[in-house]
């Protein structure tokens, strides 16, 4: 089973405006990260958080994470057409192993 | 740096034929991870090496999948043999400490 759930699965914003996607998770974690994936290309690393972190930013992207609720939300200001993608969450449980478990994604589209 | 190479980036294959995929991790990286990306869902961990020994493969359906790395370095999948379901894009990935996890463009696998 996923340990990250994103939501929404799909969206669709127009360039210019913001794109919120949270994750939920389901155990604890020692830190959570964002992936891109472009149609048909592997995951691009965007962000981590770790879980003694409550808010990062990097550029136009600013990550949040509640530990306990179990979530985070990414939130990708002034949205270009390039953004559009596909976005995932994954949590490390095991901080020594680094094993990622990730969630089922939320497709962004943003329209020029 | 040099990314995690793949190859071969596409296949088909008819079901029951046997496959293999070969992944030459970032220089110096000693965990290398292959994950299964069913289209429409997030990635799935299929196993894990730390240099040439797996931490984690309870993933692996192990009846028709082996994978190995050699001297601690290339890595290389194999199915066989290969079901419809089976069909998917096969992501390599590796890193060095514990957090950012770096991931090659994937091989598609197509099994007719």
């Amino acid at each position: 089973s996923q340990q990250g759930e994103e939501d929404p699965q799909a969206l669709s914003i127009q360039e210019g405006e913001n794109a919120t996607m949270n994750c939920s998770y389901k155990t604890s974690i020692n830190n959570l990260q964002w992936y891109r994936q472009n149609s048909g290309r592997g995951l691009v690393h965007l962000i981590l958080i770790r879980s003694n972190e409550r808010e990062k930013h990097s550029g136009r992207l600013r990550v949040t994470l509640d530990t306990s609720k179990k979530s985070s939300s990414l939130l990708i200001t002034a949205s270009r057409a390039a953004d559009t993608a596909s976005y995932f969450c994954a949590t490390d449980l095991n901080n020594a192993g680094n094993m990622l478990t990730f969630g089922g994604g939320t497709r962004l589209m943003v329209k020029p | 740096e040099a990314g995690v190479a793949q190859s071969p980036r596409y296949k088909i294959i008819e079901k029951r034929q046997s496959v293999a995929f070969w992944c030459n991790p970032i220089s110096g990286h000693a965990t290398l991870y292959w994950y299964q990306q069913i289209l429409g869902q997030g990635p799935k961990l299929l196993i894990q090496f730390q240099n040439n020994g797996v931490v984690d493969d309870s993933q692996l359906p192990k009846d028709r999948f082996s994978a190995e790395r050699l001297k601690g370095v290339d890595s290389t999948l194999k199915i066989q043999p290969a079901k419809l379901e089976d069909s998917a894009v096969y992501l390599c990935a590796s890193s060095s400490l514990p957090g950012r996890v770096i991931f090659g463009q994937g091989t598609r696998l197509t099994v007719v």
